[in-house]
Order: C-alpha cells, then structure tokens, then sequence
C-alpha cells in the first residue's frame, strides 16, 4: 500500500515552545490530508482538513491560531502547535488522500506523541 | 449528535467464536464505509472497504445497511492476533472528510 511517513514519531518540549510536525506521503500525490488527535483509549479526533495549495479547514472546538496547518505541496502538510502547554500532550497522526478518488482509502502516519512539560 | 457511533466494548471471546460489531453513522449523503484495525499505541491500519453489496475477506464480513445507517463487521474463527480495536470510518458527502467511531475493543482469550 501506499506510504506516508510522519516526523518526528516522539517529541518532549517545554510549556510555551512550538512543535512542528511533518507528514509526508512517500509515493502518491496527496491533495487531501487529514490531522487528528488521539487521547489515550479514546479514538481518533479529525481536527482539520487541509488541502494543497488552500487553507485548512478546522472542526468546531478547534483553534486555528494554535494549531496551524500548512499543506504547501503535494506530499507535505505540517502541524506546528504553537505555545504548546501540557494539556496539548497527546497522540498526533495524519493521513493522506491519494488524488481525487471517492472511494480511496486513507493511509496514515505513524503518529507523534508529544509531550509537554 | 455524533458522526460515527460505535459501542466501544470491551468484547471478551474465545478462541473460535464468532463476534459482530455494529456501528451507525448520522449522515445519510455518506458515500464510503470503511472498518479500520488499531493495535496498541500504533497507527490504524485499514482492515476493509465496506461495499453496498457487502464483502468478505476470509474470515472477516463487512456489511452496509443504508436504510438503518450502519455497517457492521463479521469476525468468524477468532484468533489471538485479532484481538486489537476497530474502528468504523465513515467519509462524508464531500468526500474528503473521514470520520472515526470511538473504536471497540476486541479481546480473544484462549
């Protein structure tokens, strides 16, 4: 299957610093990703939506200032969480559309756990 | 009300035994159904597309009821290594949006 790679798989920081996480898709054309929060036992969270080239949509409760979302190319959507305190510690994972498909499935990172201190 | 419902378990079977998962969904314009498998501190990995008509892979059946909005998952034969939990994916009307049930837990004891 396809392959889309997510950087860095673990991070600690200090209350207050940004963290940047990348996600690439290694052998396909992603002009739809997805970024999501997981919090420990519970599911998947879609936080925004972000397509190539136009700005992220956010879901409801989610602040765009705080996390932001740049999909600059076809196979890189970053999210950087900016002042990060320790309640944004959690489990990030993104996943990647393969072109325009309806029916395609959705191939994920790896995750990044991040923890903040 | 939320996008994906799923009874999140845990579902504690033999070894052997059959288990079905339901999982409902809110949007009745959605268009792809998907059941994906996540083990412990990993990524979700897709265990099945979910067709109109119904599919099956081996062991595993996945079925789409439109008119009830839900989809459900057929495990037969369980073996340890299903134990994990699994996740019900619904994409909406647009397409580009996936949505995740809350996940149920599967564990097969021997």
């Amino acid at each position: 299957g396809a392959v889309v790679s997510q950087h860095p798989s673990r991070v600690i920081c200090k209350s207050g610093t940004s963290v940047k996480i990348e996600c690439r898709s290694l052998d396909f054309q992603a002009t739809t990703m997805f970024w999501y929060r997981q919090f420990p036992k519970k599911s998947l969270m879609l936080m925004a939506t972000s397509n190539e080239g136009s700005k992220a949509t956010y879901e409801q409760g989610v602040e765009k200032d705080k996390f932001l979302i740049n999909h600059a190319s076809l196979t890189l959507s970053t999210l950087t969480v900016t002042s990060a305190h320790p309640e944004d510690s959690s489990f990030y994972i993104c996943s990647a559309l393969e072109g325009g498909r309806e029916d395609t499935e959705a191939f994920f990172g790896q995750g990044t756990r991040l923890t903040v201190v | 009300r939320k996008e994906v419902e799923q009874d999140p378990g845990p579902f504690n079977v033999p070894e052997g035994a059959t288990v079905a998962f339901n999982c409902t969904y809110s949007n009745s314009a959605s268009q792809s159904f998907f059941w994906y498998r996540q083990d412990c501190r990993k990524e979700p990995k897709l265990l099945m597309s979910v067709y109109s008509s119904g599919n099956e892979d081996g062991r595993f059946t996945a079925q789409l009821n439109r008119a009830s909005q839900y989809i459900s998952l057929l495990i037969r034969d369980s073996k340890l290594s299903d134990s994990a939990t699994y996740l019900c994916v619904v994409n909406g009307h647009n397409f580009n949006k996936f949505y995740f049930g809350s996940g149920t837990k599967l564990n097969v004891k021997p």
